[in-house]
C-alpha cells in the first residue's frame, strides 16, 4: 500500500470548515483514499472513501488532486464533536489491511 | 442494532495467563478483524477473516490465535499473555472484505503485568 503523510496536528475555529491534507504521492492506479476519525478512546469511524472523483456524503467532503498525489478532507463546519485524530488511508480495493498511521490530531476551538 | 460488541472493556493480566477477547456484530457482515493500537500509534492488523470459516494473519499475529465461531463471533486468544501485548484491541466488521467501510467496537483495554 502507498504510504500517506499528514500533519500531526491542527486546529480549527468552531463553525469554520476544517480543511485535513493528506499526501499519497505513491499511490498506485488501484488504490483508493479512505478517511477514518477516531475520537478519544473511542474505536475509529469510517468518513469517507474516493477513487479520482471528488467525493461528499453528510460527514464530509474528499477533494482528489487529478494527479491523485494528494486529498482533502473537508469538514464544512466543525463543531467541538468534531476533535479527534483524523487517519488518511490508501488501500487496494479488496485488500483487508487498513494502515492507520499516526494521523492529524484536530482540535476545534471554540 | 448494537453494531460491533466487545468484552471485557477491560482486563488486567499477569504474564504468562491466558485469556480470550469477544467479539460480536449484528450487521450480517461477512468480514472481521482484529487490530491493537499502543499508546501514540495507529492501529495494526492482527489477524482477519475474509468470511465465516476463514481466518489470515494480519501484520503483528505472533502470541495471538483466533476463531472464527459462526458469522457473527470472531474471538480472540491469547495463550500466553505477554507485558508487549498490553495495549488496546479493537474488532471491527465489514459487509465485504476490503471492499466496504469497517464499522468498529468500543475496544477492550488489556494491561499485562
Amino acid at each position: 500500500d502507498a504510504k500517506t503523510t499528514q500533519p500531526p496536528s491542527m486546529d480549527c475555529a468552531e463553525g469554520r470548515a476544517a480543511n485535513l491534507p493528506c499526501n499519497h504521492s505513491t499511490i498506485s492506479g488501484n488504490e483508493y483514499v479512505y478517511w477514518y476519525r477516531q475520537i478519544h478512546s473511542q474505536g475509529p469511524q469510517y468518513i469517507i472513501h474516493g477513487l479520482k472523483n471528488n467525493e461528499t456524503n453528510e460527514m464530509a467532503s474528499l477533494i482528489i488532486t487529478e494527479d491523485r498525489k494528494s486529498s482533502t478532507l473537508i469538514l464544512p463546519h466543525a463543531t467541538l464533536r468534531d476533535t479527534a485524530v483524523y487517519y488518511c488511508i490508501v488501500s487496494n480495493f479488496g485488500n483487508e489491511k487498513l494502515t492507520f498511521g499516526t494521523g492529524t490530531r484536530l482540535t476545534i476551538i471554540p | 442494532n448494537a453494531g460491533v460488541t466487545q468484552t471485557p472493556k477491560f482486563q488486567v493480566l499477569k504474564t504468562g495467563q491466558s485469556m480470550t477477547l469477544q467479539c460480536a456484530q449484528d450487521m450480517n457482515h461477512n468480514s472481521m478483524y482484529w487490530y491493537r493500537q499502543d499508546p501514540g500509534m495507529g492501529l495494526r492488523l492482527i489477524y482477519y477473516s475474509a468470511s465465516e470459516g476463514t481466518t489470515d494473519k494480519g501484520e503483528v499475529p505472533n502470541g495471538y490465535n483466533v476463531s472464527r465461531l459462526n458469522k457473527r463471533e470472531f474471538s480472540l486468544r491469547l495463550e500466553s499473555a505477554a507485558p508487549s501485548q498490553t495495549s488496546v484491541y479493537f474488532c471491527a466488521s465489514s459487509e465485504r472484505q476490503g471492499l466496504d467501510e469497517q464499522y468498529f467496537g468500543p475496544g477492550t483495554r488489556l494491561t499485562v503485568t
